[in-house]
């Protein structure tokens, strides 16, 4: 079976604690993503990478850390210094194809609440 | 800056067409998706339409789009009651999708 698989579903953390989220593809894609999604809200860029060992900063990378060791991998660290970490974060991959955005195949998501 | 726009809710009768409009602003982009997602779940891509057509019809799903009022709608005929969930319509630009804030559709009998 071909998807995007992230891990855990629900996570919960108490303030002040480094917290990573696992994201794992097995579609062969180059480019993935990481998103966070606030209730009402549509979804907000916080890191891609495109290639393995090089990644970008989205529009809300303060307190956020990512690494792409390996093509199938990106975690994603929340860490201490992001202010308000509550919220439901998604893990996407893609092909690269040109200038233009390739369709993006999305994960089931990681619930994060800090306690 | 880019930019989309959907209104965040719709309320149907099972048995009815609904219809989702969205308004974007950057008109370099290529791509235009719709996405579905159910509660608790992650984003299931639903359709997608590229820029130079003006429809793309798939089973009960009709996209129009108006390039020039840059104006996308999903319709759903025959709407159903597995059909309730937020529907993002999406902008593809350079190196990011743009993200309207969702449309909750309900289906009611």
């Amino acid at each position: 079976d071909g998807g995007i698989t992230q891990s855990p579903k629900y996570l919960f953390r108490k303030e002040g604690q480094n917290v990573t989220l696992s994201c794992e593809q097995n579609l062969n894609h180059d480019a993935m993503y990481w998103y966070r999604q606030d209730p009402g809200q549509g979804l907000r860029l916080i890191y891609y990478s495109q290639i393995v060992n090089d990644f970008q900063k989205g529009d809300i990378a303060e307190g956020y850390s990512v690494s792409r060791e390996k093509k199938e991998s990106f975690p994603l660290t929340v860490t201490s210094a992001q202010k308000n970490p509550t919220a439901f974060y998604l893990c996407a991959s893609s092909t690269i194809s040109g200038a233009t955005t390739d369709t993006q195949y999305f994960g089931p998501g990681t619930r994060l609440t800090v306690l | 800056g880019e930019d989309v726009e959907q209104s965040l809710f719709l309320s149907v009768r099972e048995g009815d067409s609904s219809v989702i409009n969205c308004t974007y602003t950057d008109s370099s982009s290529t791509y235009l998706y719709w996405y579905k997602q159910e509660p608790g779940a992650g984003l299931q891509l639903l359709t997608y339409i590229f820029s130079n057509m003006d429809m793309k019809q798939d089973q009960r799903l009709t996209v129009l789009l108006n390039k020039k009022d840059k104006h996308l709608s999903l319709r759903i005929a025959d709407t159903q009651t597995g059909d309730s969930a937020i529907y993002f319509c999406v902008a593809g630009g350079y190196n990011k999708l743009i993200f309207g804030a969702g449309t909750r559709l309900a289906v009611h009998p």
